[in-house]
């Protein structure tokens, strides 16, 4: 049971490139959420998904776009990366099965991202 | 606006001694508190978490107490060992739209325990 994983683990882009990180989840969970951690901010959550074909803003969601096309993976791309853009990337998922379930979520292992 | 606060970026504590960790939340919509706690180049991994109709919530050496009037939740380790050295993040559970479930993040506290 391999839970999140996220690909790739780092990158270093130019101002102005476009990728896109992918997070893929084996445990069948209905909600995904990408997160950002920036040095002495926790982490932000950008962007989050509660089933698939479905997406919606967060907190921090300017400069991302993102994708559920399947259940199992969540896609965050930048369209023209920026320096303010440099951070670690976490993606998660839960199972979403109502208010009184145990909210806990399950963490990728992170994506390491440069723009230079 | 921060929502959840961990004032405290770092804390040094010896082996065998109660490690606290502390946090304060500003929303009063929060109804479930969690800490994860976080090695170099890996995910946060869940460790324990407590329900806002609680006050405590035991698990093993990981203890966490609420307090709903201060708005202030705190992590005690007890006794406290190597393998703990780690960033700690208190995290507050929100419902955003569509029924998904938000995790408000504090900015981490950086437990080392010293042999």
């Amino acid at each position: 049971n391999a839970g999140v994983t996220q690909t790739p683990k780092f990158r270093v882009l130019k101002t102005g490139q476009s990728m896109t990180l992918l997070c893929a989840q084996d445990m069948n969970h209905e909600y995904m959420y990408w997160y950002r951690q920036d040095p002495g901010m926790g982490l932000r959550l950008i962007h989050y998904s509660v089933g698939e074909g479905t997406t919606a803003k967060g907190e921090v969601p300017d400069g991302y776009n993102v994708s559920r096309l399947k259940k199992q993976n969540f896609l965050l791309g930048l369209e023209s990366a920026a320096p303010s853009q440099t951070s670690v990337y976490f993606c998660a998922s839960s199972p979403g099965l109502g208010r009184a379930w145990n909210t806990e979520a399950f963490f990728g292992q992170g994506t390491r991202l440069t723009v230079v | 606006d921060q929502q959840v606060k961990q004032n405290s970026p770092s804390l040094s504590v010896q082996e065998g001694r109660i490690s606290i960790l502390n946090c304060d939340y500003t929303n009063s919509m929060f109804d479930y508190f969690l800490w994860y706690k976080k090695y170099p180049a890996e995910g946060p991994t869940f460790l324990i978490s407590i329900s806002s109709i609680k006050d405590k919530n035991e698990d093993g050496r990981f203890t966490v107490f609420l307090n709903k009037s201060a708005k202030h939740l705190s992590l005690h380790i007890v006794p406290s060992q190597p393998g703990d050295s780690a960033v700690y993040f208190c995290a507050a559970s929100a419902i955003v739209g569509e029924g998904a479930q938000k995790l408000v993040f504090g900015q981490g506290t950086r437990l080392t325990i010293n042999p």
